[in-house]
């Protein structure tokens, strides 16, 4: 079965700095989709970035961008210029490439901006 | 509606209660998923349907958890006497796959919190 780690329970970034999230994960197989999901207090669960594991070149979404290493099997999440509205909960997930499957999800990061 | 919708946001329930939840995808959605999210922790996966279809039950933890969507759309989740453990945020989430059904993206609604007293 894939897990997904996130050994950080808790991070803090200062206004218009740089923060990395850090996520692992364990599979067996070699096509499969990694996520970052934002949680804010509202509860809904909102996708920032995605990446395909068969693409080298890691993803970037405006100020959010990965780190992928597939051999490390490593998707840390950078966020640029972090801004008050970046506070939330972040949550690394897994899903298998075959078919319509669900996501596996980390314990999440809670991370939190100071002005 | 532009987004999927879940009701009630908030339920409080006594010990041995039956609920239900509701999701509502978004219109076109034909997967749909339910994911319990306990408190601290992240979501994990209860139950798939595709259209009417309930092809996943894996992850619902026991027979007291029942979920079904009729007419492929609408899924209710329902947990008959509910007990303390029971305790969760329920998220639902719908997507829409394309031709190739690796592409979809599952979008989320804003989730139901159930507290057993």
């Amino acid at each position: 079965a894939q897990t997904v780690t996130q050994s950080q329970p808790e991070m803090s970034v200062q206004e218009a700095e740089t923060v990395t999230l850090s996520c692992t994960y364990d599979t067996s197989e070699s096509d499969y989709y990694l996520f970052w999901y934002k949680q804010p207090p509202s509860r809904q669960m909102i996708l920032v970035i995605r990446q395909e594991a068969y693409k080298q070149q890691n993803a970037t979404e405006n100020r959010f961008s990965v780190n992928f290493q597939k051999a490390a099997k490593s998707f840390s999440l950078k966020i640029s210029d972090s801004q008050l509205g970046d506070a939330a909960m972040y949550f690394c997930a897994y899903r298998r490439w075959a078919g319509n499957t669900p996501l596996v999800f980390g314990k999440g990061t809670r991370l939190s901006v100071i002005a | 509606g532009a987004g999927v919708s879940q009701s009630p946001r908030y339920k409080v329930a006594k010990r041995g209660q039956d609920v239900a939840l509701r999701c509502d995808p978004i219109s076109g959605h034909v997967s749909l998923f339910w994911y319990q999210q306990a408190l601290g922790q992240g979501p994990e996966f209860l139950t798939y349907f595709q259209n009417e279809a309930q092809l996943d039950k894996s992850g619902l933890p026991s027979d007291r958890f029942f979920a079904e969507r009729p007419e492929g759309s609408v899924s209710t989740l329902k947990i008959q006497r509910t007990q303390q453990e029971d305790s969760a945020v329920y998220l639902c989430a719908s997507s829409r796959p394309f031709q190739d059904a690796s592409t979809d993206t599952q979008y989320f609604g804003p989730g139901t919190r159930l507290t057993v007293l």
